[in-house]
């Protein structure tokens, strides 16, 4: 399968501190890219969905100035948390597609903002 | 459909055995569906994937069932081994070729030595 990385695996930050996620497609062109936040023994809730080269369409929820979504090419996607809280601890999954249906994903990020 | 449960299904199978875990989706539209496997701490790994137009797909030691009727999604899996342990998703795509995936709750598969 199609292989995404994602980094850093792990995180941890002061409270009111900025961190950003990187995901990038290793050997494919993703078109679009997913952002997933999963906290522990729940499901993927999807954050939201970026295209390269436009603006990322946030879930309802989201707040679009708390996590910026960048989709600078079509190999690269990142996600930063600004102004972190601890409310935002969580583990934080990207996933690519090209234009075939199925998403990869990568490792996740498991940020702990202390 | 849209997952929010709090606790995952637990299924507990002997090692050698086969499993089957079932999934409800919500939305007749769906006509995509995959099966994905989450090991602790890791982002989930597509295990095999099925469209609409079909009622069953097998792959290597994993078949997807797929029920349009009552929209019931199964994945069983075969000889089950101690590295089968893992929460397993169903997603499924609202349209073809729509970008997003819907999770369902998941279950959580240990292999019992």
């Amino acid at each position: 399968g199609a292989v995404v990385s994602q980094h850093p695996s792990r995180v941890i930050c002061k409270s009111g501190t900025s961190v950003k996620i990187e995901c990038r497609s290793l050997d494919f062109q993703a078109t679009t890219m997913f952002w997933y936040r999963q906290f522990p023994k729940q499901s993927l809730m999807l954050m939201a969905t970026s295209n390269e080269g436009s603006k990322a369409t946030y879930e309802q929820g989201v707040e679009k100035d708390k996590f910026l979504i960048n989709h600078a090419s079509l190999t690269l996607s990142t996600l930063t948390v600004t102004s972190a809280h601890p409310e935002d601890s969580s583990f934080y999954i990207c996933s690519a597609r090209d234009y075939k249906p199925e998403a990869f994903f990568g490792q996740g990020t498991r940020l702990t903002v202390v | 459909g849209e997952s929010v449960g709090l606790h995952l299904p637990t299924l507990s199978v002997q090692e050698g055995d086969n499993s089957i875990i079932n999934c409800a989706y919500s939305n007749s539209a769906s006509d995509y569906f995959i099966w994905y496997k989450q090991e602790s701490g890791k982002g989930p790994q597509f295990i095999i994937d099925i469209r609409s137009n079909m009622d069953k797909r097998q792959g290597q030691r994993v078949t997807v069932l797929l029920n349009k009727t009552v929209k019931h999604l199964s994945l069983q899996i075969a000889a089950t081994q101690p590295g089968d342990s893992a929460v397993y998703f169903c997603a499924e795509n609202w349209s073809f070729g729509n970008e997003k995936l819907t999770f369902g709750t998941g279950t959580r598969l240990t292999i019992i030595p």
